[in-house]
């Protein structure tokens, strides 16, 4: 089966700059996360999706960052403006339908907030 | 008090030796525990999970759950330079309705010289 995809790999931005990343799941997982991981920590939950709405976002600060996932597949996190603290490895990762399914995650995009 | 403590390491041990890596959790409530491991640059994947106390083995992986003490250990036999990497101690966050919601330890570097 397919992996999470996530795009791009890279992106270095300069703060106060607006940056888009893209998820597209595990076909047929409904549950989609947004975690972040600072260098040097483990990574921390930003936002669940069950299909197409919103489960917890309670880690999200939505000031600047934004998400939607509109058709319950694939996903955008959205930062604008970015901040210096934002430079992170933002990863996506999903789960199957049963509460024990393991959290699949992708490869990942890391931010550099210049 | 962090939900989830490890020691960040690193840690490093001779080919061949046994690797044990530490977590503790705070949460008494907890009652799935993950080990994912992380290569540098890449992302975290799952090599086990346990649920009740006592040893679980897979291969030269070895998870040990002591929910009396609050912590949970990996031992990795007969290390290999390939197990060199980054280990994640997780649970479910508290109120989460799935093994997705996860909160992470900071990770333990292991490395393994030859």
């Amino acid at each position: 089966e397919a992996g999470v995809a996530q795009s791009p790999r890279y992106k270095i931005i300069e703060k106060r700059q607006s940056v888009a990343f893209w998820c597209n799941p595990i076909s047929g997982h409904a549950t989609l996360y947004w975690y972040q991981q600072i260098l040097g920590q483990g990574p921390k939950l930003l936002i669940q999706f069950q299909n197409n709405g919103v489960v917890d976002d309670s880690q999200l600060p939505k000031d600047r960052f934004s998400a939607e996932r509109l058709k319950g597949v694939d996903s955008t996190l959205k930062i604008q403006p970015a901040k210096l603290e934002d430079s992170a490895v933002y990863l996506c990762a999903s789960t199957g339908g049963t509460y024990n399914s393991p959290l699949h995650f992708g490869n990942g995009t890391r931010l550099t907030v210049t | 008090q962090k939900e989830v403590e490890q020691n960040s390491g690193p840690l490093s041990v001779p080919e061949g030796a046994i690797a044990s890596l530490n977590c503790t959790y705070s949460d008494r409530g907890s009652q799935s525990f993950f080990w994912y491991r992380q290569y540098s640059g890449k992302s975290p994947e799952l090599i086990m999970s346990i649920y009740s106390n006592g040893d679980k083995e897979d291969g030269r992986f070895t998870a040990q759950l002591n929910k009396a003490s609050q912590y949970v250990s990996l031992l990795i036999r007969d290390s290999q330079p390939s197990d060199s990497a980054t280990y994640l101690c997780a649970v479910p966050t508290a109120g989460g309705t799935s093994y997705g919601k996860l909160t992470f330890g900071q990770g333990t570097i292991l490395t393994v010289h030859p």
